[in-house]
């Protein structure tokens, strides 16, 4: 079945910091690559996505590049802020799946200190 | 546009109590689903609708039961709550197609007793 992998948290990092949080799947067709992020006591928000192999996607600063030949979707921000701080949750839909739903990693907690 | 919405926001049950919780969303979207979110595994698909009129199960359904009550509407009852229970549970919509954005709910914070 398909599953998603994510890089255990918490992640703190100072202020202007590099971030990566890393992300590989397992799918048994082409799926599509979601990052998600949740903030305190919010529901998840679409950070980014990409569709299909190399494609990148971006948004607020965050990119990710879909690698087809590494299984890998890693979330990168070159300079964090405070207000970055939340979880972030890697996911994938497989179009060969009727229920087209998500499945998620476990998430990955960021905290970033002033 | 409210997006979507949940209700309530915190509940508080007994063992063996009942209690439904309610989905809408007003963006016209096809497909509806249920999500629980617990510590250190991400969420899990509780149930889900592909379109109005149609509910299959998802990776955890034992427990639960689901109604899609129009194309707006996704309903998620618990008939005997458990401890196992407790969680976050998320609704969430999309337009249709595996490319397309699932947009969710602020939650509902259940305990279970």
């Amino acid at each position: 079945g398909n599953s998603v992998t994510q890089m255990e948290g918490p992640v703190t990092l100072s202020e202007e910091a590099f971030l990566t949080i890393n992300c590989t799947y397992t799918a048994t067709g082409y799926p599509s690559l979601f990052w998600y992020v949740q903030y305190p006591g919010e529901g998840l928000q679409l950070l980014l996505k990409a569709t299909k192999a190399d494609d990148k996607g971006s948004n607020k600063g965050f990119e990710a590049t879909y690698r087809k030949e590494t299984t890998s979707f890693h979330l990168e921000k070159g300079s964090v802020q405070v207000s970055d701080s939340a979880v972030y949750f890697c996911a994938l839909s497989d179009p060969y799946t009727g229920r087209r739903a998500l499945t998620f990693g476990s998430g990955t907690r960021l905290q970033v200190q002033p | 546009n409210a997006g979507v919405t949940q209700t309530p926001k915190f509940q508080v049950l007994k063992t063996g109590q009942s209690m439904t919780l309610q989905c809408a969303q007003d963006m016209n979207h096809n497909s509806m689903y249920w999500y629980r979110q617990d510590p250190g595994m991400g969420l899990r698909l509780i149930y889900y609708s592909a379109s109005e009129g149609t509910t299959d199960k998802g990776e955890v359904p034992n427990g639960y039961n689901v109604s899609r009550l129009n194309k707006r509407e996704f309903s998620l009852r618990l008939e005997s709550a458990a401890p196992s229970q407790t969680s976050v549970y998320f609704c969430a919509s999309k337009a249709g197609g595996s490319t397309d954005t699932q947009y969710f709910g602020p939650g509902t914070r259940l305990t279970v007793l």
